[in-house]
């Protein structure tokens, strides 16, 4: 699977957007992009996926460039509940495991 | 519906105890996911499981360590013996390999302490 870098923390402002960045420059072509999140002391929490195309769903948009090497994970409207560490996973869709990296720690901030 | 649900939730040991964590899947799962949370090594992959069969147990640390899935419903992690150095969080993890098995849903976790 593709390695992937995020930043190690970034602030957000309540009611605002929180715009989350994600490389995967070495991403192959039948690989996904995929976005959990884990609040402290629960365990991740799935967020929302994409190949090529734009995602959206009750939770956030997924934004992928057109060359796939990086994409943005955006949350609308962020909440204080919305705080936690968020993870960029790259890999191919059935394959069988989740690789975590360091993630990025989201601080929604009133 | 239910989620994949861990027990013990805390567990505090001494040092040389043997420990059993467990896990039930959700069902109609056909794969389980082992994963350690440190501060230290963040989260890692330990074992998976497809059909109840292990396909991938590279991240097991050592020999102390083992894991099995006896039927789709119920999995358990075994340290014998545990060692301070494994105190850490243990999820398990579940998914369907058919249509729609994108989502992997993870339990709430097993908080471990070796004393």
């Amino acid at each position: 699977d593709a390695k992937t870098t995020q930043p190690t923390s970034m602030d957000c402002a309540e009611g605002r957007a929180a715009n989350l960045p994600c490389n995967h420059s070495t991403i192959s072509g039948n690989e996904y992009v995929y976005w959990y999140r884990q609040i402290h002391s629960q365990g991740p929490q799935y967020i929302i996926h994409g190949l090529k195309n734009n995602e959206t769903n009750e939770m956030a948009s997924l934004i992928i460039t057109e060359d796939r090497k990086s994409s943005t994970l955006i949350l609308p409207h962020a909440t204080l509940r919305d705080t936690a560490v968020y993870y960029c996973i790259v890999r191919v869709d059935l394959g069988g495991k989740l690789i975590f990296g360091q993630g990025t720690t989201l601080q929604v901030k009133p | 519906d239910a989620g994949v649900i861990q027990s013990p939730r805390h567990e505090v040991t001494e040092m040389g105890q043997e420990v059993t964590l467990r896990c039930k899947p959700i069902s109609g799962h056909n794969s389980l996911f082992w994963y350690r949370q440190t501060m230290m090594r963040g989260l890692e992959l330990l074992i998976y499981f497809n059909n109840n069969v292990p396909i991938d147990d590279s991240g097991m640390p050592e020999d102390r360590f083992s894991a099995k899935m006896p039927n789709a419903s119920f999995s358990t992690l075994k340290i014998q013996p545990s060692e301070p150095r494994d105190s850490a969080v243990y999820f398990c993890a579940s998914r369907t390999t058919g249509s729609g098995g994108n989502t992997i849903y993870f339990g709430e976790g097993s908080w471990l302490t070796v004393v």
